[in-house]
């Protein structure tokens, strides 16, 4: 069955960084994409960042563009969320999704990890 | 951005009752919806795509409509296990977007 598990969760300072990373595992990870998505604390959903099945072509939030960088390693079935220059305001509970293809477009988040806690907070 | 707005932001309600969750798109996003549902503590699920497709192992109760810009999901006896929260989503745009989430509870 489908399972992701992120990890890399913390507490981090303001204008720190952190990698999170999400192990995928009961299917062929190369061949969907993923995005990560967070959720601060009671509040909703936000999307963050998406990355098609190859790593070719990435898209992010305004509210991370040029701070967070969302990669993959297909040769070992991880998808990471590099995030630089943190602030108070991007703490949340960050969850890694799969789409149901590869490429994103017009593809739902059918698939969600448990979560993993990041707190900027100095 | 598509704006995402949905309704009611929360309701009680009873078991057996039959609920009805409205979201709204702030311009057409054809049937490019989602929906899940989030228990206290736990990562979203899947529960409905393409507006009114049934996710694999959702019970029949739940069923979703709409197109364009108005959307409904539809819970026809409320059971115990579906008291949570229910965000609406769209994936029209390469700006994905959330509702900012209906609470249902007793």
């Amino acid at each position: 069955q489908v399972q992701l598990v992120e990890s890399g969760g913390g507490v981090v300072q303001p204008g720190r960084s952190l990698r999170l990373s999400c192990v995928a595992s009961g299917f062929t990870f190369r061949s969907y994409g993923m995005h990560w998505v967070r959720q601060a604390p009671g509040k909703g959903l936000e999307w963050v960042a998406g990355v098609w099945y190859d790593g070719s072509k990435k898209y992010y939030a305004d509210s991370v563009k040029g701070r967070f960088t969302i990669s993959r390693d297909n040769s070992k079935n991880t998808l990471y969320l590099q995030m630089n220059s943190l602030r108070a305001e991007d703490t949340a509970i960050y969850y890694c999704a799969r789409v149901p293809g590869g490429l994103l477009g017009e593809e739902y988040f059918e698939y969600w990890g448990q979560g993993t806690l990041v707190t900027v907070s100095s | 951005d598509i704006q995402m707005t949905q309704s009611p932001s929360s309701l009680s309600a009873s078991v057996g009752d039959r609920v009805t969750i409205t979201c709204r798109a702030s311009q057409g996003i054809s049937n490019y919806l989602a929906w899940f549902q989030q228990k206290p503590g736990k990562a979203p699920k899947s529960l409905i795509y393409a507006a009114s497709n049934l996710q694999s192992g959702v019970p029949s109760r739940f069923s979703g409509s709409g197109s364009e810009t108005d959307f409904t999901l539809t819970i026809s006896s409320l059971q115990p296990e579906d008291f949570a929260t229910y965000y609406c989503q769209q994936y029209n745009s390469y700006r994905w977007t959330f509702g900012q989430g209906t609470k249902v509870d007793i």
